[in-house]
């Protein structure tokens, strides 16, 4: 297993178009986030999945975004109507189910510029 | 109030010395405190994490938590130049049975050879 694998690394797009984020998860990991990560700041927290069931979504998140994990494996995050505010690396993490600590293992990134 | 709070630094440091990095947090019923590191350009990587009160060590790194102060830390010491990056504070959080990590905006560290 490679870990986390997330496409494309890098999107550059026009105001207004919609984009798609795809997050290969490491296989024997049931969990998966996204969060969304601007210059200068932590990780924002944008939803979280536990197997194929979205479980908590941030306010963060405006009917633009909408975020699928089909069959519990992959997962996908779409922007709709993109708007300059986007512009910001979009960072997908899996953990696996254990009680205790949830170590989170994130991916590359994918970076969002958007003119 | 920011539900974790970091400095944001910079921070230097001289080769060699110990470089403390400092977090509070908001939220009582956080269970599980971790740091992450990201280098410039990178996405975050797990250095340790804590979830009991007092020292936990792990070579070079150790992670101090105090839960009656809401109070996490970061030690490295023989800071390298290889440390130079932005250090994460997180915090689990459980809610309703959902579970999710809350970051600080990080504090940049540099080393100085």
């Amino acid at each position: 297993d490679t870990g986390v694998s997330q496409n494309p690394r890098h999107k550059i797009t026009k105001r207004g178009q919609n984009v798609t984020f795809r997050c290969d998860p490491i296989s024997e990991h049931n969990r998966l986030y996204w969060y969304r990560q601007t210059l200068g700041q932590g990780p924002e927290f944008l939803t979280y999945f536990q197997n194929e069931a979205q479980l908590e979504k941030s306010r963060l998140l405006s009917d633009r975004f909408s975020a699928e994990r089909p069959k519990g494996s992959f997962s996908t995050l779409e922007i709709q109507r993109t708007e300059q505010g986007d512009s910001a690396m979009y960072l997908c993490a899996s953990s696996p189910r254990q009680p205790g600590a949830n170590v989170l293992t994130f991916g590359a990134g994918s970076r969002l510029t958007v003119l | 109030q920011k539900e974790v709070e970091q400095n944001s630094g910079p921070l230097s440091v001289p080769e060699g010395a110990i470089a403390s990095l400092n977090c509070t947090y908001s939220d009582r019923g956080s269970q599980s405190f971790f740091w992450y590191r990201q280098y410039s350009g990178k996405s975050p990587e797990l250095i340790m994490f804590i979830y009991s009160n007092g020292d936990k060590e792990d070579g070079r790194f150790t992670a101090q938590l105090n839960k009656a102060s809401q109070y996490v830390s970061l030690l490295i010491r023989d800071s390298q130049p290889s440390d130079s990056a932005t250090y994460l504070c997180a915090v689990r959080s459980l809610n309703f049975g959902n579970e999710k990590l809350t970051f600080g905006t990080g504090t940049r560290l540099t080393i100085i050879p």
